[in-house]
């Protein structure tokens, strides 16, 4: 069974462009995830997807995050125009259930953004 | 919302020792889990454990919910047990988000 995949790996670009990261989750997969990782830290969610609705996207900065998953199944995170403060590794993960927080979670190997 | 803190910060062992890793927690859960992060910086799920005892070959986890703690135990240590460990939990109120700690970064010397 293939496991979640992203791209690009990694990302390196000028403060002040856009920039958008890839999510497949794994298949039958309906719950997926976009976490922010900073270095030394661990991962912060951002938003949570059940099928294509956005149930949970409290910690999405909404001026100048978007995420998307139109049809239900990978999903698209956006930043426009990136800061010099979001040079982080950007995860995403995917669950086949959530039922109040029980879940397992299964994570892709991320995209690292480097924001110069 | 919910804190979760992790002991030690960085822990250094020689290959074939046993560590113990801690992950406290300041709420009840009703959802925790271990990952390790290895240096490539891929998340593992090693365990689902809210409750009690589970063992998956040299490692093994214990979760004492109403105290609010758990503990991750690795044996036999090898190299490629280096990475960093995370816990991450639900709280069973509030956020339902799963909330990570701050890892334990666990250095294997050959």
């Amino acid at each position: 069974e293939a496991g979640v995949v992203q791209s690009p790996r990694y990302k390196i670009i000028e403060k002040k462009q856009p920039v958008a990261f890839w999510c497949n989750p794994i298949s039958g997969h309906n719950t997926l995830y976009w976490y922010l990782q900073n270095l030394g830290q661990g991962p912060e969610l951002l938003i949570r997807y059940e099928n294509e609705e956005a149930v949970d996207d409290s910690q999405l900065p909404k001026d100048r995050f978007s995420a998307e998953r139109l049809k239900g199944v990978d999903s698209t995170l956006k930043i426009q125009p990136a800061e010099l403060g979001d040079s982080a590794v950007y995860l995403c993960a995917s669950s086949s259930e959530w039922t109040s927080g029980v879940d397992t979670q299964y994570f892709g190997p991320g995209t690292r953004l480097t924001v110069l | 919302g919910i804190q979760v803190e992790q002991s030690p910060p960085d822990l250094i062992l020689q290959e074939g020792a046993n560590s113990t890793l801690r992950c406290n927690f300041s709420d009840s859960v009703n959802n925790l889990q271990w990952f390790h992060q290895n240096p490539w910086g891929q998340l593992i799920n090693l365990f689902y454990i809210p409750s009690g005892t589970k063992q998956n070959g040299r490692l093994s986890a214990t979760t004492v919910a109403t105290e609010r703690y758990s503990l991750l135990y690795i044996s036999s240590s090898q190299t490629t047990d280096s990475g960093v460990y995370f816990c991450a939990v639900h709280a069973n109120f509030g956020n339902e988000k799963l909330t990570f700690g701050t890892g334990t970064r666990l250095t294997i010397i050959p």
